[in-house]
């Protein structure tokens, strides 16, 4: 009930394509979505994130696409550069009873750009 | 640069040995979060906490404890180290009241941590 399920596990894309990496929730209580990027070495670092209410949210080349109906949410990545080479995470917040928000972890894909 | 500082950035250490590792919060933030991530996994929520308190507790084993202080630095305890808790090491610092805003988590760089 309370997982993020994302696919792909990982993705290779060409220079200039389009990288997409979804992800699925089953808990209508989530209520806010962020993605977050991180490079090898590092800690991961809030991309981009969406509320429910929003169907798409877009940052430059990153857009957040949000299906509520379907419980799903998508990030793609427009003329994907070998910068973008990274592992990203979506993730989903949860209000628990009592008002704590817990922030539930997709398990990450890793992708890479070829130049 | 997310705000949030964590030292050592690496530690080497033997099979048995107790070792502390510290992070320092975004200045306001009141919660202090800890995850490990090894290479053939994704990140592990450890346990947080909120303002000094335990907060929420993930797959943390009895090996591990974690504090607060009042000063919002927190130190994770790693104790009779083993071979598999060879990994990254992070802290993540969100800001107010559980319940306010959306929680949005700022990373740490990291320790890494390696057990010989």
């Amino acid at each position: 009930q309370q997982q993020v399920k994302q696919s792909p596990q990982s993705l290779i894309v060409q220079k200039g394509g389009i990288s997409i990496i979804n992800c699925a929730y089953e808990n209508t209580a989530f209520d806010y979505f962020p993605w977050y990027q991180q490079f090898p070495g590092k800690g991961p670092a809030l991309l981009i994130a969406i509320r429910p209410d929003v169907s798409e949210k877009k940052e430059g080349r990153f857009t957040i696409s949000f299906n509520k109906s379907a419980k799903q949410f998508s990030l793609h990545i427009m003329d994907s550069q070998p910068g973008d080479s990274a592992t990203y995470f979506c993730a989903a917040i949860l209000r628990n009873a009592g008002n704590n928000r817990k922030l539930i972890w997709g398990l990450g894909t890793s992708l890479a750009v070829n130049p | 640069d997310s705000g949030v500082t964590q030292t050592p950035k690496h530690l080497i250490t033997a099979t048995g040995q107790r070792v502390t590792l510290r992070c320092s919060p975004r200045s306001g933030d009141l919660s202090v979060y800890w995850y490990q991530q090894s290479l053939d996994q994704g990140l592990q929520f450890l346990i947080q906490y909120y303002n000094g308190e335990e907060r929420a507790k993930g797959n943390i084993l009895e090996r591990f404890s974690a504090q607060q202080f009042p000063d919002l630095h927190s130190e994770l305890n790693l104790s009779s180290l083993e071979l598999g808790d060879s990994a990254l090491y992070f802290c993540a610092s969100s800001g107010g009241f559980p319940g306010q805003g959306h929680n949005e988590q700022f990373f740490g760089p990291g320790t890494r941590l390696t057990v010989l």
